[in-house]
């Protein structure tokens, strides 16, 4: 069965330090990943999606930037955190345009930028 | 535009029905979903509806699609209160690997 890895599961880090979330996924190959925010009080906000590797596709400009190294592994990286950085982050995978079982979501990063 | 609209929040007494609505933008979108997420927790695909349906009953959970107006609903029967959460619609956009979602509704279900 598929699964879907998302880590660590929260974060405290200083303005101005690095960033690194990780998500991999096991049980199937070349998924659509993808990287959400969802903000305090509001709904999810596409940050990122990946069709492949190499492959990364930038949905809103921002201070953050993503990976794909492998088939299966998805990064989500900052050089300097904001405050603005703040909020809880879900990676997803999908089956492909035409998949019909949606989106399997990890269990998300709570960051919180101080 | 892309913009999925639904209502910030309902609440139920335990026991009554709740309906979730949700109005989309994309009228050729092939297929919409309903997410919950619990507390601290990521996502959660409850069920899904197929463009050319009007109705898809699962257990509790009754969809209502409405494609003239482009507003989904969704029902929960004998709403417990384990039903505590928010829930999101989605939609995809044809042709793409994106799905938009609502802002979500958190459901409050009262003992």
């Amino acid at each position: 069965s598929q699964t879907i890895h998302q880590w660590p599961a929260t974060l405290v880090q200083p303005v101005g330090s690095p960033l690194s979330l990780e998500c991999t996924v096991e049980g199937t190959s070349n998924p659509n990943l993808y990287w959400y925010r969802q903000a305090a009080g509001r709904g999810l906000q596409l940050l990122f999606y990946s069709v492949g590797i190499g492959q990364i596709s930038s949905e809103v400009p921002q201070n953050l930037s993503a990976s794909r190294p492998q088939d299966r592994q998805f990064i989500l990286s900052s050089k300097k955190l904001l405050l603005s950085d703040s909020g809880f982050y879900l990676c997803a995978w999908k089956g492909g345009a035409g998949s019909v079982y949606g989106y399997t979501f990890g269990s998300g990063t709570r960051l919180t930028v101080v | 535009g892309e913009d999925v609209e639904q209502s910030l929040f309902l609440s139920v007494r335990e026991g009554d029905s709740s309906v979730i609505n949700c109005t989309y933008t994309d009228s050729s979108s092939t297929y919409l979903y309903w997410y919950k997420q619990e507390p601290g927790a990521g996502l959660q695909l409850l069920t899904y509806i197929f463009s050319n349906m009007d109705m898809k009953q699962d257990q509790r959970l009754t969809v209502l699609l409405n494609k003239k107006d482009k507003h989904l609903s969704l029902r929960i029967a004998d709403t417990q209160t384990g039903d505590s959460a928010i829930y999101f619609c989605a939609e995809t956009l044809s042709g793409t690997y994106k799905y938009i979602f609502g802002t979500g509704t958190r459901l409050k279900v009262l003992a």
